[in-house]
């Protein structure tokens, strides 16, 4: 059974750093994919970055490229994004989110956590 | 990127009555499609993917259909906590995309 939760966000000033973890209480984690997935206050879903299950694969929207990284520790079922240099239009709920497969590509994001809040001013 | 834009944006409804969601797509995702619903504060929930196929323990009351550019989503008979945000998502390619959304609201 696998189980996400968020945590490491905060309110944090335009220009700073803040780094996200989401935490995988199953046995699981280290086989699939998992996406960070934002969402702006009373907007729609917007997707961040996905890493592959061994971490050699990368993909992030334009957005956040080049300011976001996506990482993760499978001896520890934690994936992280790394924050620089944020905007007060990264402000969000940010969810991590398992694909179905090892690669991102999969078949949807099945299992969600429940976010954790980012506020940049 | 693809965009997805999703109609009507607000749908009003009736529990019982059958609800008819629309996703389109900007160019072909093939039958890459996912659709998920989202309650008030809740986490989204993935309902559908590869435009057609059920996820694990959503109700047979929920079917998608569609491929290339065209897609819907159908609730056959509403029930309380249908009531929600619906949102499409395609991973034909990259970046992952949603559409904006579309209220499903009680009439």
């Amino acid at each position: 059974q696998v189980h996400l939760v968020e945590s490491g966000g905060g309110v944090v000033q335009p220009g700073r750093s803040l780094r996200l973890s989401c935490a995988d209480s199953g046995f699981t984690f280290s086989a699939y994919a998992i996406h960070w997935v934002r969402q702006a206050p009373g907007k729609g879903l917007e997707w961040v970055a996905v890493l592959s299950d061994d971490g050699s694969n990368e993909k992030y929207a334009e957005s956040v490229k080049g300011r976001f990284t996506i990482s993760r520790d499978n001896s520890k079922n934690t994936l992280y994004l790394q924050m620089n240099s944020l905007r007060p239009e990264d402000t969000a709920v940010y969810y991590c989110a398992k694909d179905t497969t090892s690669d991102g590509g999969g078949h949807g994001m099945d299992v969600w956590g429940q976010g954790t809040t980012v506020t940049v001013s | 990127e693809i965009v997805l834009t999703q109609s009507p944006a607000t749908l009003s409804l009736s529990p019982g009555e059958r609800a008819t969601l629309s996703c389109r797509a900007s160019q072909s995702v093939n039958i890459y499609l996912a659709w998920y619903h989202q309650r008030p504060g809740q986490a989204p929930r993935l309902l559908i993917y590869d435009a057609s196929n059920r996820a694990t323990g959503v109700p047979v009351r929920f079917s998608g259909s569609g491929s290339g550019t065209d897609f819907t989503l159908t609730i056959s008979s509403l029930e309380p906590e249908d009531f929600a945000v619906y949102y499409c998502q395609q991973r034909s390619s990259w970046p992952i995309t949603f559409g904006q959304g579309t209220r499903l609201e009680i009439k």
